[in-house]
């Protein structure tokens, strides 16, 4: 089973809003990323969790506050948006970080800010 | 600036057609390399992972890398439509999970 589960599939945000993303993998992965894809682009990196420590933060905004309560679950908390930020937003998991780990990607949250 | 590139397309082949896809990469310390397809509006989905110089096959698919000359290549035997997709090339830079991916290469197979 290489399933990642993203909730929700779609939201709609004002700049003012906060809200959050959740990503869940019971693969006893102990690597979770957060990237961001907008429309015809490759996905960006934003964040990775090794062992519930973040060890990668790409120069990502602060209104993006990501957090890993457990080794299973990661989320990304949201505040003050702006209508740029609005993209798809994939989790992943990997066994660990090491450079031959497939990540394995999540169907996604397609944000709107508004 | 670790860099990989593809080139975007859109490549059109008929229905049973090889497909041929293509791929550099800048760092020659990269060790592994992988292979994503995306369907408009999906999450990527791997396809085949590669990390040893030659030949990797797993069905219709076959990965080549080639380390001397920084080049990786996807190859799809006897396309189908539903291989209609963006294939995303993608490269571990050094340890720590950092996953580079190229523009990708939109694929359109004809009937």
């Amino acid at each position: 089973d290489t399933e990642v589960t993203q909730t929700p599939k779609h939201l709609v945000m004002g700049m003012t809003n906060k809200k959050s993303l959740k990503c869940e993998q019971h693969m006893g992965h102990r690597a979770m990323y957060w990237y961001k894809q907008k429309a015809k682009k490759p996905p960006e990196l934003m964040f990775v969790y090794s062992y519930e420590k973040l060890s990668i933060n790409e120069s990502v905004p602060s209104r993006f506050s990501p957090e890993c309560p457990n080794s299973s679950l990661l989320n990304l908390h949201l505040h003050a948006l702006q209508p740029e930020d609005s993209a798809l937003y994939l989790c992943a998991s990997s066994p660990g970080t090491s450079e031959q780990e497939t990540q394995y990607f999540g169907p996604g949250t397609r944000l709107l800010v508004l | 600036q670790k860099e990989v590139e593809q080139n975007s397309g859109p490549l059109s082949v008929p229905e049973g057609a090889i497909a041929s896809l293509n791929c550099t990469y800048s760092d020659r310390g990269s060790q592994s390399f992988f292979w994503y397809r995306q369907y408009s509006g999906k999450s990527p989905e791997l396809i085949m992972s590669i990390y040893s110089n030659g030949d990797k096959e797993d069905g219709r698919f076959t990965a080549q890398l080639n380390k001397a000359s920084q080049y990786v290549s996807l190859l799809i035997r006897d396309s189908q439509p539903s291989d209609s997709a963006t294939y995303l090339c993608a490269v571990i830079y050094n340890q720590g999970g950092k996953l580079i991916f190229g523009q990708g290469t939109e694929l359109s197979v004809k009937p």
